[in-house]
């Protein structure tokens, strides 16, 4: 596709509940990024993969987070037993190896209710 | 670690007032320095960058130029117009962590006519 593509763009979910949140980086880019942006923590850095290495995950906030890259292109953020706290919009961005301009997505809007 | 700081917001002002928004930035090593542009109801955009010493960034009129010597990256506009009504992001990246982001908290700008 043209663009980094997300989906949903919006869940509704209650607590307790897993959610799955997808990823579909622009066609060429092996570097994935997801990003949490709250209104009590501004914009922070969950997790990173490049191509088939093992992946970055130094910035997810707990072990109900996890991620994983199917085939080096889609990834899927999943959030096990969600907290209102985990209510936010998660971002995903990619770029090419080796480069810092980094595309980003519309985002997921998270609700945990 | 490395960090960002911007001025807070909002800053308000008049149609074809000068803009500046100030950032500065904590590094150890010699980080890529952007400012992403979050309009209303869309999603992050790249802005501008410049990725070394006295580079200067620009684009749809907005520059900043990379201080090593005051640790800055400072966006500025001549003339602003009610378009660039958005939340300005200043953002650095390094490639000892992976051109991770690490963000300023964003700073809202409302322009009126």
């Amino acid at each position: 596709g043209a663009g980094v593509s997300q989906s949903p763009s919006n869940k509704v979910t209650e607590k307790g509940k897993d959610v799955e949140l997808r990823c579909d980086p622009i066609s060429g880019h092996t570097a994935l990024y997801w990003y949490r942006q709250s209104l009590g923590q501004g914009l922070e850095f969950l997790i990173y993969f490049q191509g088939n290495s093992a992946p970055d995950k130094s910035g997810l906030p707990s072990d109900r987070f996890s991620a994983e890259r199917t085939g080096g292109s889609v990834s899927t953020l999943t959030i096990q037993r969600t907290q209102q706290e985990d209510s936010a919009v998660y971002l995903c961005a990619s770029s090419f190896p080796i480069a810092d301009t980094q595309y980003f997505g519309p985002g997921t809007r998270l609700t945990v209710l | 670690g490395d960090s960002v700081t911007q001025m807070e917001g909002p800053v308000t002002l008049s149609e074809e007032a000068f803009l500046t928004i100030n950032c500065t930035y904590t590094a150890t090593g010699y980080p890529s320095l952007f400012w992403y542009v979050q309009y209303p109801g869309e999603g992050l955009q790249l802005l501008l960058k410049a990725t070394k010493a006295d580079d200067k960034g620009s684009n749809k009129g907005f520059e900043a130029t990379y201080r090593k010597e005051t640790t800055s990256f400072h966006l500025e506009k001549g003339s602003v117009q009610v378009s660039d009504s958005a939340v300005y992001f200043c953002a650095l990246s390094d490639l000892r962590s992976n051109y991770q982001l690490i963000w300023g908290a964003g700073t809202k700008l409302i322009i009126k006519p």
